[in-house]
């Protein structure tokens, strides 16, 4: 079983969708949750982070993290043409290095 | 955000070539890392650096890659011998004082032929 999963897509929606996009994860060692925005062949770009469970909001963005069912989730409201990207999610361990787990990312396009 | 630059941007190289790969971080930090994410595939923890020496390294990083600071600034992944199964982008990323906050260069692409 891979450590994080999540699905790769394609994901299309229109312009002024709710999107939601979501990892699962297996080990319960993941404390910290990451989500990075990768415009094609750039470097990942981080979104969001949370630590532990719960919910944290930045603009038209939210993270959503439920470590008894380990799965997290990331809201785009009002998506937008320039949020077409894939979105990755990260985590790390809380007591092993600072070592990244990352997803295989969903491919997001919103249409105008 | 702190910026990091990443030379070249695109390496093209002949299998059993050696090459080294740069990472130039705007500002000093003292974590440093390099992942690699192969076409299609997941980004992928090599290695990373900190104090001046490896502070953990994934099992993709054998003797085949090396890192170093050879100059106090620049930041350096050094492919011996290269394969062609090496071809993928590589990110040097860097790591402020808060821990969820590793932040990614533009990458280097290597082509191996």
């Amino acid at each position: 079983q891979k450590e994080v999963e999540q699905d790769p897509g394609p994901l299309s929606v229109p312009e002024g969708a709710i999107v939601s996009l979501n990892c699962t994860y297996s080990n319960s060692a993941f404390q910290y949750f990451m989500w990075y925005r990768q415009y094609s062949r750039k470097g990942p770009e981080l979104l969001m982070y949370t630590y532990s469970s719960g919910n944290k909001e930045d603009g038209r963005f939210t993270a959503q993290v439920d470590k008894s069912s380990k799965y997290i989730s990331l809201f785009i409201r009002d998506s937008q043409p320039s949020d077409s990207a894939t979105y990755l999610c990260a985590m790390k361990k809380e007591d092993t290095g600072n070592q990244f787990y990352f997803g295989t990312g969903t491919s997001l396009t919103v249409i105008p | 955000e702190p910026e990091v630059t990443q030379t070249p941007s695109h390496q093209v190289t002949q299998m059993g070539q050696e090459v080294i790969l740069r990472c130039v971080p705007i500002s000093n930090h003292l974590y440093f890392y390099w992942y690699r994410q192969i076409l299609g595939q997941k980004v992928e923890f090599l290695v990373s650096f900190y104090n001046n020496e490896i502070s953990e390294k994934s099992e993709i990083f054998d003797d085949q890659f090396s890192v170093e600071r050879p100059d106090g600034s620049n930041f350096t992944l050094k492919i011996r011998s290269t394969k062609l199964e090496d071809s993928a982008m590589y990110f040097c990323a860097i790591q402020t004082s808060g821990v969820y906050e590793q932040y990614f260069g533009p990458g280097t692409r290597l082509t191996v032929t």
